[in-house]
């Protein structure tokens, strides 16, 4: 079973600043990694799939790089709106596993 | 517009057993594989069980392996999860997820409910 660590488990930034999010897996997932961002008291939403590609309706300041065991999730100019816990997940080897997560806070 | 809505949670006592329903709309239920991702009061997520879109596979995690069952109505546009022999550590919220692509199982999912709240206590 793999294993998906994220860091930091939290990142205060202030609004407009740059985020930067990691997330490894304990052995090569290629790039099925997805990236999802949950809201209090909300369901996870699906930013990026595939490692690097935006899902429906996700703005264009949400990236995604990386592949094998290293991956990124950037934020280049943080809304008011972002500051949210952010989830990788790896789908390459069942079963599927989640990270345990980033809080994103204001700085 | 993708629609899911859970319903069926509750209070339940240890070694009792809860039924969860999902309605879908707004997608070609029967096109799609489904899962049940939950999420234990102020933790992360996990993956719990899928079922492929014609309900001939399903699949599940290890600790619920022989006490859950995952079904669906493709009739009907609903999803089931049968939860039997609860325990403390079910306790937790249960979403409902669909997939990215018709198809699969691919494990990533691109929908999801607002989530059914289940408790398992005496």
């Amino acid at each position: 079973e793999i294993v998906m660590t994220q860091s930091p488990a939290t990142l205060s930034v202030s609004p407009g600043e740059r985020a930067t999010l990691s997330c490894r897996a304990s052995q090569s997932v290629s790039s099925d990694l997805a990236w999802y961002q949950q809201k209090p008291g909300q369901a996870p939403r699906l930013l990026i799939y595939g490692a690097s590609t935006r899902a429906s309706g996700i703005p264009a300041r949400f990236s995604g790089s990386g592949s094998g065991t290293e991956f990124t999730l950037t934020i280049s100019s943080l809304q008011s709106e972002d500051f949210a816990v952010y989830y990788c997940q790896q789908y390459d080897n069942w079963p599927p596993s989640f990270g345990p997560g980033t809080k994103v806070d204001i700085k | 517009e993708v629609q899911l809505l859970e319903s069926g949670g509750g209070l339940v006592q240890p070694g009792g057993s809860l039924r969860l329903s999902c309605a879908a709309s707004g997608f070609t239920f029967s096109s799609y594989s489904m899962t049940w991702v939950r999420q234990a009061p102020g933790k992360g997520l996990e993956w719990v069980t899928s079922i492929s879109a014609g309900g001939d596979s399903t699949y599940y995690t290890g600790s619920v392996k022989g006490r859950f069952t995952i079904s669906r109505d493709n009739s009907q546009n609903t999803l089931y999860l049968q939860m039997n022999s609860l325990r403390a550590e079910d306790t937790a919220v249960y979403y409902c997820a669909k997939e990215d692509l018709p198809g699969g199982p691919f494990y990533y999912f691109d929908g999801w409910g607002q989530g059914t709240l289940v408790t398992v206590s005496s």
